[in-house]
């Protein structure tokens, strides 16, 4: 069973526009952490925003938020005033409960494209 | 600069080679993990290591192998028995294994391996 589940393949934004990038997941361990990396063209996985389950806030990082919604078992990525450098391919991944450690599972991953 | 530097960042080989992905890391990290990445899908876990000398498999460590002699260095080689080898490889480190609130893992920029 899929544990990260991105369902969109791709998303369009016009600079300067915000713009939420969703994840669902699967757990039933009440103790997990939720990590949001940006890919870009050259390949490499850059950490951008992390929640912990017990994290009584949101996330955020500079213009970077994570809106966690723990009960709807949703952690989307909301980037705010969009930069043509955002452009990438931004993955969810949950740190894998029961492996024991720091064991990361991955979705497929959400294109995005920002546009002048 | 401290970070993970993997090398080559391409690779061509011959059916039957076997190959060595390089993965040095100074940012003192005790774990390090190596992932593979196919088209149009999230990351997989080849294998991990905890600490020196010490290393296990992952998700998908059928036809690689792996060494962890010193602490800043885990090269991965794919050998002929891997049956699909072409894809990009990422290496990451964390400070160490253990399943701990905000303990993240970080990447290197990837090699790009293509089987001819």
């Amino acid at each position: 069973a899929q544990k990260i589940t991105q369902t969109q393949p791709g998303m369009f934004v016009q600079e300067k526009e915000a713009v939420t990038l969703d994840c669902t997941y699967d757990t039933s361990d009440p103790s997990y952490g939720l990590f949001w990396y940006k890919q870009p063209s050259s390949g490499e996985m850059i950490f951008l925003i992390y929640q912990g389950s017990y994290d009584q806030q949101n996330a955020t990082e500079g213009r970077y938020s994570l809106n966690f919604q723990k009960a709807r078992k949703s952690a989307n990525l909301v980037i705010s005033a969009s930069q043509l450098g955002d452009s990438a391919m931004y993955f969810c991944a949950m740190r894998e409960p029961f492996s024991g450690f720091q064991k990361l599972v991955f979705g497929t991953g959400t294109r995005l494209l920002v546009s002048p | 600069d401290g970070g993970i530097t993997q090398s080559p960042k391409y690779l061509f080989r011959k059916e039957g080679q076997n190959v060595t992905l390089s993965c040095e890391q100074n940012l003192n990290h005790d774990a390090m993990y190596w992932y593979r990445q196919d088209p149009g899908q999230g990351l997989r876990l080849i294998y991990y290591s905890q600490i020196v000398n010490d290393f296990q498999k992952g998700d998908i460590a059928e036809g690689y192998s792996v060494s962890r002699e010193k602490k800043e260095s885990f090269p991965l080689t794919v050998t002929s028995a891997q049956k699909n080898p072409t894809a990009f490889y990422l290496c990451a480190s964390s400070i160490d294994a253990a399943v701990s609130s905000g303990n993240t893992i970080y990447f290197g920029e990837g090699s790009w391996l293509t089987v001819v």
